[in-house]
């Protein structure tokens, strides 16, 4: 089975850092996900990491570690269209495809 | 370039009522899915079908029917609509069954949707 944990919710102040962390627990790996998704939107792609290490992508990056089951999305010079839901989700093998499944998502709430 | 697009975007069904909400992408993407969004529970899969005359369920697939009778199209059918079934519904689609690396999701805009 798949679990996969993320905070509820976060706070974060204008032009902070903030860090989202997200663990799980797979019947295999290959690859995780980071999904934005503002309220009433459908979710966006953020990054992917199938490798551990630290993927950047301007004021977003992303961490994985396979071996801890761990993985988190870093956002710097936090913005107020920051605010929204950030969805963690992992890929594993299933019934020779791949499936993808979703935490429950980090709702972030960026203030002045 | 409409991407997936989704119809309809609101809808409100009494219990017991069937229908079916439409999906459909103009990318050529072998993979399509359905998933339902409710709070605290996150994005679930409900069925998906890696190319035309193929598909298989998901999480949580009772009381939701698919086809996919052609690569373009992927609707879901709600074949005696209940209260827990209120949700917003998502389809998804990608190139391939997510075999290949950095294969990502895209979603359409969503299906809101209400059984009363």
């Amino acid at each position: 089975g798949q679990n996969i944990d993320q905070p509820t919710e976060m706070t974060a102040t204008e032009g902070a850092i903030v860090q989202i962390n997200c663990t799980y627990q797979t019947s295999g790996f290959n690859g995780l996900f980071w999904y934005q998704q503002h309220a009433g939107e459908a979710p966006t792609f953020l990054s992917y990491n199938v490798l551990d290490g630290l993927e950047e992508k301007g004021r977003f990056s992303s961490f994985l570690s396979r071996s801890k089951g761990y993985s988190y999305l870093l956002l710097k010079e936090l913005q107020m269209k920051d605010s929204a839901s950030y969805l963690c989700a992992v890929r594993a093998p299933a019934g020779g495809y791949q499936k993808v499944t979703f935490g429950i998502g980090t709702k972030l709430q960026v203030i002045p | 370039n409409a991407g997936v697009t989704q119809t309809p975007k609101f809808q409100v069904l009494k219990t017991g009522q069937s229908m079916t909400l439409q999906c459909a992408q103009d990318m050529n993407h072998e993979y399509m899915s359905w998933y339902r969004q409710d709070p605290g529970m996150g994005l679930r899969l409900i069925h998906y079908s890696v190319g035309a005359g193929i598909t298989d369920q998901g999480e949580v697939p009772n009381g939701y029917n698919v086809s996919r009778s052609t690569t373009e199209d992927f609707p879901l059918r709600l074949l005696s609509a209940a209260p827990s079934q209120t949700s917003v519904y998502f389809c998804a689609s990608s190139k391939t069954p997510l075999g290949q690396t950095n294969e990502k999701l895209f979603f359409g805009s969503g299906t809101q949707l209400s059984v009363l």
